[in-house]
């Protein structure tokens, strides 16, 4: 199962854009890359997932490099209350087993 | 929002007590899970359900059971619980295409 290696933690200006890179070079052709994130002492909250093109949803953006052994997740004008700590996952659809949240990246956002 | 909801939210209990935290969600969800979290730490899948009368164990051992007699009631249960239980519990299940909402967690303690 492949495994993800992200920074422990980042910081970012309230109101700039938070760019959250995320390694898994040994992703398989079937695996998805999911960010979640989790804010202190609540269950983790989805964010948004992808296979291999670029995605955007109302929360965040999600890119995939063309080989797929990393990608970025941006929140486009963080707020103080995006501060929690984001996880990158990978994980074969449908696969109930093979979830495995890694330590994540605390993102701090300041004033 | 999903709507999923556990209770309760902050458990203190003794040594040997026999407890059931609960888990409901009412989105009609097929599948549903619970893992395990110590503070600062990933998640760990313990349990997880593909519908009613279906229950597996996940990559963590533990020694809580749990049932699935309603689409939308996963609880689960501690015999006896020690101190080696204390940890928070995450309730999730899954909207497709695959993804999981979190309910806000169990935070036990046992003494």
């Amino acid at each position: 199962d492949a495994k993800t290696t992200q920074p422990p933690s980042m910081d970012c200006a309230e109101g700039r854009a938070a760019n959250l890179p995320c390694n898994h070079s040994t992703i398989s052709g079937n695996e998805y890359v999911y960010w979640y994130r989790q804010i202190h002492s609540q269950g983790p909250q989805y964010i948004i997932h992808g296979l291999k093109n670029n995605e955007t949803n109302e929360m965040a953006s999600l890119i995939i490099t063309e080989d797929r052994k990393s990608s970025t997740l941006i929140l486009p004008h963080a707020t103080l209350r995006d501060t929690a700590v984001y996880y990158c996952i990978v994980r074969v659809l449908y696969n109930f087993n093979k979830f495995y949240f890694g330590s994540g990246t605390k993102l701090n956002v300041k004033p | 929002e999903a709507d999923i909801y556990q209770t309760p939210r902050y458990l203190v209990i003794g040594t040997g007590k026999k407890i059931t935290l609960e888990c409901s969600q009412t989105m009609g969800h097929d599948k549903m899970y619970w893992y395990q979290q110590d503070p600062g730490m990933e998640l760990h899948l313990i349990h997880y359900s593909y519908g009613v009368n279906s229950t597996e164990k996940g990559d963590l051992s533990s020694e809580s059971t749990v049932s699935r007699i309603r689409t939308e009631h996963f609880p689960l249960t501690l015999e006896s619980a020690r101190p080696s239980h204390t940890s928070q519990y995450l309730c999730a299940s899954d909207r497709e295409p695959d993804t999981q909402y979190f309910g806000p967690g169990t935070r036990l303690t046992v003494l």
